[in-house]
């Protein structure tokens, strides 16, 4: 079985331009997340996605952060315009709807330069 | 609303000795706990978790984990480490039901030494 894929896995971008990072969760799963982890800290929540609806995006800085899940299955997380303090580790992880255990993606690295 | 503390954000120890990673965790509701590992440059790797049952949970790479209710603790230990099980290593809790977010602490970095 295929695990979570996410690309880019590194990325390198100059401040106030736009970057998206893309999510392919395992086949049949329907919940999706996307964390952030900045260095040296715990993943946390950015958004969460049951299908194609945003159950939870609480904690997605909406004005400069949007996502997207069209069809239910692939994601994509994008900034714009970056700012030096979005540089962190951007995860994203798949579940069965109601499943006890999530699955990780390696994660894409973004560094705002 | 939950949250995780975990104690300690380094633990280097000698290949061979044991070990015991601390997590104690805040909800007003029941939860899941968790134990995740992350390899450098990698995502996370479930270890191991605690739905209910036996409070002693056995996972991969011959790690196991405690259950406190009254300590509200899930400290995770193994006892005998190998230069391969250096890594970042992450608690976290879940309210049970639905699929809610995972709350996660800092995390502890274990560096085990020859």
């Amino acid at each position: 079985e295929a695990g979570v894929v996410q690309s880019p896995r590194y990325k390198i971008i100059e401040k106030k331009q736009p970057v998206a990072f893309w999510c392919n969760p395992i086949s049949g799963h329907n919940t999706l997340y996307w964390y952030l982890q900045n260095l040296g800290q715990g993943p946390e929540l950015l958004i969460r996605y049951e299908n194609e609806e945003a159950v939870d995006d609480s904690q997605l800085p909406k004005d400069r952060f949007s996502a997207e899940r069209l069809k239910g299955v692939d994601s994509t997380l994008k900034i714009q315009p970056a700012e030096l303090g979005d540089s962190a580790v951007y995860l994203c992880a798949s579940s069965h709807t109601g499943g006890t255990e999530a699955f990780f993606g390696q994660g894409t690295r973004l560094t705002v330069v | 609303a939950q949250s995780v503390t975990q104690l300690d954000s380094q633990v280097p120890v000698f290949e061979e000795a044991p070990v015991e990673l601390r997590c104690n965790y805040s909800s007003s509701v029941s939860v899941y706990l968790f134990w995740y590992v992350q390899y450098p440059n990698q995502g996370l790797q479930l270890l191991l978790k605690y739905l209910s049952g036996s409070t002693l949970v056995k996972g991969i790479n011959g790690f196991e984990a405690e259950f406190n209710k009254s300590q509200t603790s899930f400290h995770l230990r193994k006892p005998s480490v190998h230069i391969s099980d250096t890594a970042e290593y992450f608690c976290a809790v879940r309210s049970k039901g639905g699929s809610e977010k995972l709350v996660f602490g800092k995390g502890t970095k274990l560096t085990v030494n020859p």
